[in-house]
């Protein structure tokens, strides 16, 4: 697609349910971020895909969360027993990937999923 | 992962002027990037920088990669009313890892 393609949108669920939330990267993109974003925060740093590389899953939060990507292009951030502080903007961005050369320095965004978790 | 520190967290200004943000590292950096998110939307790319001491415009904005190459600032010429936003600095070190400072949340009055 012409973007990173984010789903749902908006979700809320109760607390103590799972969810799935998706990320469609932009063609070709190697590398696939995920970023969370509570209301008025920063960008915080949840997990990375590289390639076939092994993720990096150091800004997982807990072990609630998990992510996959299947086939090196769409990605699944699922969070089970989701809690209240769970919620926020879920963001997914890629890039062309690769440690040098701008093309894989520019990430582009998608426009995020926002959890509401009630 | 390290947050990057950035400053100010927030700026209210008149329409019309100029506005400095910057970002800090105790950690040194190969390319710095400039992002803008407006309400309800994800991060926009601004300006990229990839070596040290380089500058680089893009419209109004302009952009500086500190040459010891733990610091990038951003400046905004002439606000306008659709500067408002949260802008936000982000650096990448080896291993093609983004870190993201903590936003400046812009604000202009007309």
């Amino acid at each position: 697609g012409a973007g990173v393609s984010q789903s749902p949108s908006n979700k809320v669920t109760e607390k103590g349910k799972d969810v799935e939330l998706r990320c469609d990267p932009i063609s070709g993109h190697t590398a696939l971020y995920w970023y969370r974003q509570s209301l008025g925060q920063g960008l915080e740093f949840l997990i990375y895909f590289q390639g076939n590389s092994a993720p990096d899953k150091s800004g997982l939060p807990s072990d609630r969360f998990s992510a996959e990507r299947t086939g090196g292009s769409v990605s699944t951030l699922t969070i089970q027993r989701t809690q209240q502080e769970d919620s926020a903007v879920y963001l997914c961005a890629s890039s062309l990937g690769g440690n040098s050369g701008t093309g894989g320095n520019t990430i582009y965004f998608g426009e995020g999923s926002w959890l509401t978790v009630v | 992962g390290q947050q990057l520190n950035q400053s100010p967290q927030s700026m209210f200004i008149q329409e019309g002027e100029d506005v400095s943000m910057n970002c800090t590292s105790s950690s040194i950096f190969n390319t710095w990037l400039w992002y803008k998110q407006d309400p309800g939307e994800g991060p926009v790319l601004l300006i990229a920088l990839y070596k040290a001491g380089e500058l680089t415009s893009n419209g109004r904005l302009t952009a500086q990669f500190g040459i010891t190459r733990k610091d990038s600032f951003l400046n905004i010429s002439a606000s306008i009313p659709s500067d408002v936003g949260i802008y936000f600095c982000a650096g990448r070190r080896a291993g093609n890892m983004l870190t993201f400072g903590g936003g400046t949340r812009l604000m202009v009055k007309p």
